[in-house]
């Protein structure tokens, strides 16, 4: 069954690193996106990725964010300069053309800002 | 904006007994999807089951069944038989249908806890 997969699983930086979540979403997906779950709270949405754009951005997604699809498989978020606040589970999804398909979620990573 | 509310944070219910979480949502939206997923201690978000909107019957996948009442836009998960596999959090998310987004807005969550 194909899934989305992401790496690392765990991420530890210091703040005001750089630092990149990888995710490789479901083959023939067209819609990407990145959730982020703070410990113990809901998972919000960040961004949402369609036609090689962004399509919405939350407002947690200021200018430290970027995401990128660089070579038609992987998907990319990076955050310029971590802050401590980042700390977070941060979740892949991919869906599908069809109308109404759910979301499918990656594994997550974690990252850890110190 | 689409608002989801839980308003269990913290459940507990016996193996093999049936529990029922809440969630209702506001939306002015009249075509949209409903959803379950689930949340283990490996917080893998894993969809339980999906609702949409336009259909009246409710949804069931074996054990896990909804109750969809649209006018009240309240949307409950029933777990039947519970396994302490079950044991996890449970989020309600919204999603509009249409647009290029389709992206998931989700509740705060319900934790339930199956007891031997």
């Amino acid at each position: 069954e194909p899934e989305v997969t992401q790496t690392p699983s765990h991420q530890v930086t210091q703040m005001g690193q750089e630092v990149i979540l990888r995710c490789v979403p479901i083959s023939n997906h067209l819609y990407f996106y990145w959730y982020r779950q703070i410990l113990g709270q809901k998972v919000e949405f960040l961004v949402s990725f369609y036609n090689n754009e962004i399509s919405e951005k939350s407002e947690i997604f200021d200018d430290q964010f970027s995401v990128e699809r660089p070579d038609g498989s992987n998907f990319t978020l990076k955050i310029r300069s971590t802050k401590l606040e980042d700390s977070a589970m941060y979740f892949c999804a991919s869906r599908g053309g069809l109308a109404g398909g759910q979301g499918f979620f990656g594994p997550g990573t974690r990252l850890t800002v110190l | 904006a689409q608002t989801v509310t839980q308003s269990q944070p913290e459940m507990s219910v016996q193996e093999a007994e049936t529990v029922t979480l809440s969630c209702t949502y506001d939306t002015s939206e009249s075509n949209y999807y409903l959803f379950w997923y689930k949340q283990p201690p490996s917080r893998q978000m894993i969809l339980v089951i999906r609702q949409e909107a336009y259909k009246q019957q409710n949804a069931t996948e074996n054990r896990f069944s909804v109750n969809f009442q649209k006018a009240a836009k309240s949307f409950s998960l029933k777990i039947s038989d519970s396994q302490l596999g079950d044991t996890a959090m449970y989020f309600c998310a919204f999603m509009i249908w249409g647009g290029s987004n389709y992206k998931l807005t989700f509740g705060k969550g319900t934790l339930l806890t199956v007891n031997p």
